[in-house]
């Protein structure tokens, strides 16, 4: 069971629209439409922002959205705004009632 | 609204075990969700250990599994965690969130977390 890949780092500007990549296998984020996204701000606990690829929990800025295409899961950030600057985990479910994180993705709003 | 806190040692010997609670209110445990703890070493990502049904069913990481345990208090409307044998790599924030209906992750609501050091 391994971590997802997510890039490092992403940047853009105010205004602009970022797209932050998760990469598994057909053991997990191909397999399952199971894949969660959260915000992290420095020092606060994470942020669910999407869950079952696509839908946005209550209260979400529909600036975010999510989606997949095959072992690939992506999170959309339209309307970049200097709030938006945090550290952005995926999440998936890996089978036999295992879940997985990515690395993690830390996003610059220049 | 739902609120978790967590609870515990902030520090934690090398091969002992680690120990946390989570009070949970403005919702009864017994009332359904799953509940769960994930973990987050200092500057890195974030690392799933488990969760529980309400009702006491389990489900742990694999790379955990043999070392961990969820169980669940609906008298005291809490639930807790315990990792054996710790060693450094063990040292993280130490979350615990509440769920769906039907899983954990996705977590929805979550403590604020706690720091535990595994040092001598």
């Amino acid at each position: 069971q391994s971590a997802l890949t997510q890039p490092a780092s992403v940047s853009g500007s105010p205004g602009q629209s970022i797209t932050i990549s998760c990469t598994g296998t057909s053991s997990d984020v191909g397999g399952y439409n199971y894949v969660s996204w959260y915000q992290q701000h420095p020092g606060k606990a994470p942020k669910l922002m999407i869950y079952d690829v696509s839908k946005r929990p209550s209260g979400v800025s529909n600036r975010f959205s999510g989606s997949k295409s095959g072992n690939t899961a992506s999170l959309t950030i339209s309307g970049l705004q200097a709030e938006d600057e945090a550290d952005y985990y995926c999440c998936s479910y890996a089978g036999s009632s295992s879940w997985v994180f990515g690395g993690g993705t830390k996003l610059t709003v220049l | 609204q739902v609120q978790l806190q967590e609870s515990g040692p902030g520090l934690v010997k090398p091969s002992e075990t680690l120990s946390l609670t989570c009070a949970v209110s403005g919702y009864s445990i017994s009332s359904g969700y799953y509940w769960g703890w994930i973990r987050q070493p200092p500057g890195k990502g974030l690392e799933w250990i488990g969760s529980i049904y309400h009702s006491g069913s389990t489900y742990y990481n694999p790379s955990l599994k043999s070392r961990v345990t969820i169980s669940v208090d609906t008298s005291k409307n809490q639930f807790s965690l315990k990792l054996s044998s710790v060693t450094a790599a063990d040292t993280a924030v130490y979350y615990c969130a509440r769920g769906s209906r039907y899983q954990l992750p996705p977590a929805l609501y979550w403590g604020q977390g706690t720091l535990v050091t595994v040092s001598s």
